[in-house]
C-alpha cells in the first residue's frame, strides 16, 4: 500500500544540537512537503521539493534545511536547534505536473528541544 | 496572499446533531478547495475537494458545496458520530499562482461529539 512513513517518531533534543527528520515516500509522487503543526496555528509549511535534487522555501523557512536525494526521500534538518522548534512535524507527498492537487501525510514527528 | 479562515476553533455536539464547519477563503485566482481530517495521532487525511463554482466534494457522509459568491465551502453531515470526533482542516491550492502545488490550511477546527 502505498504511504508517507517518518522517522523517528519521537525525538527528545538539546538546544544547539542538530537535528535531521526523515520521510519516505512509496507514492511515486514528484512532490513533497514538510509542515510543522502548533496549537493554533494549524499546518504551517517549511519546504518543499518538485522531486529529487530540489527545495524550496515555504512560509517559515528561517531555522530549517530540507535535502531531497531522491524520489522517495526528503529530510527536514535543523542545525542548531532551539526550544522554540518543539512541534509536531509532518512530511507529505502529492502528485505535481499540473496542481493543485491532494496531499497525503505521515504520521508525524513529535520533537522536543530542550 | 492566498488564505483560509475557519472561524469555529472548537465544536462540540451530541450523536446525531447536524455539523456545520465554516470556512472562507481569499484568492486571487479560482482555487482548488479541499477537506482534511485528523484523527488523534495520525496525520491529516484527505477527504475530499472541489475545483469549481457550485461543485460539490462528498466523502464518509461530510459534504461541502463550493460557493465563489460567499467565498465559501463549509463542511456538513447530517448526523455525526462519536467516531468523527477529530480535528478538520479547510485548505485551498491557486492554479494561476507559481505555487500551484502548495496548499494552504486554516487553522483547523476541533469537533467533539459526545455519547
Amino acid at each position: 500500500e502505498a504511504a508517507v512513513t517518518q522517522s523517528p517518531r519521537n525525538k527528545v533534543a538539546v538546544t544547539g544540537g542538530k537535528v535531521t527528520l526523515s520521510c519516505n515516500q512509496t507514492n511515486n509522487h514528484n512532490n513533497m512537503y514538510w509542515y510543522r503543526q502548533d496549537t493554533g496555528h494549524g499546518l504551517r509549511l517549511i519546504h518543499y521539493s518538485y522531486g529529487a535534487g530540489s527545495t524550496e522555501k515555504g512560509d517559515i523557512p528561517d531555522g530549517y534545511k530540507a535535502s531531497r536525494p531522491s524520489q522517495e526521500n526528503f529530510s527536514l534538518i535543523l542545525e542548531l536547534a532551539t526550544p522554540s522548534q518543539t512541534s509536531v512535524y509532518f512530511c507529505a507527498s502529492g502528485e505535481g505536473d499540473w496542481g493543485p492537487y491532494e496531499q497525503y501525510f505521515g504520521p508525524g514527528t513529535r520533537l522536543t528541544v530542550l | 496572499g492566498d488564505s483560509v479562515t475557519q472561524t469555529e476553533g472548537q465544536v462540540a455536539l451530541s450523536e446525531e446533531d447536524f455539523l456545520t464547519i465554516h470556512c472562507n477563503y481569499s484568492a486571487s485566482g479560482y482555487p482548488a478547495l479541499f477537506w482534511y481530517v485528523q484523527y488523534p495521532g495520525e496525520g491529516p487525511q484527505f477527504l475530499f475537494r472541489a475545483s469549481r463554482d457550485k461543485e460539490k466534494g462528498s466523502s464518509r457522509g461530510f459534504e461541502a458545496t463550493y460557493d465563489k459568491g460567499t467565498t465559501s465551502f463549509h463542511l456538513r453531515k447530517a448526523s455525526v458520530q462519536e467516531s468523527d470526533s477529530a480535528v478538520y482542516y479547510c485548505a485551498l491550492g491557486d492554479p494561476s499562482t507559481s505555487n500551484y502545488n502548495v496548499l494552504y490550511f486554516g487553522s483547523g477546527t476541533k469537533l467533539t461529539v459526545e455519547p
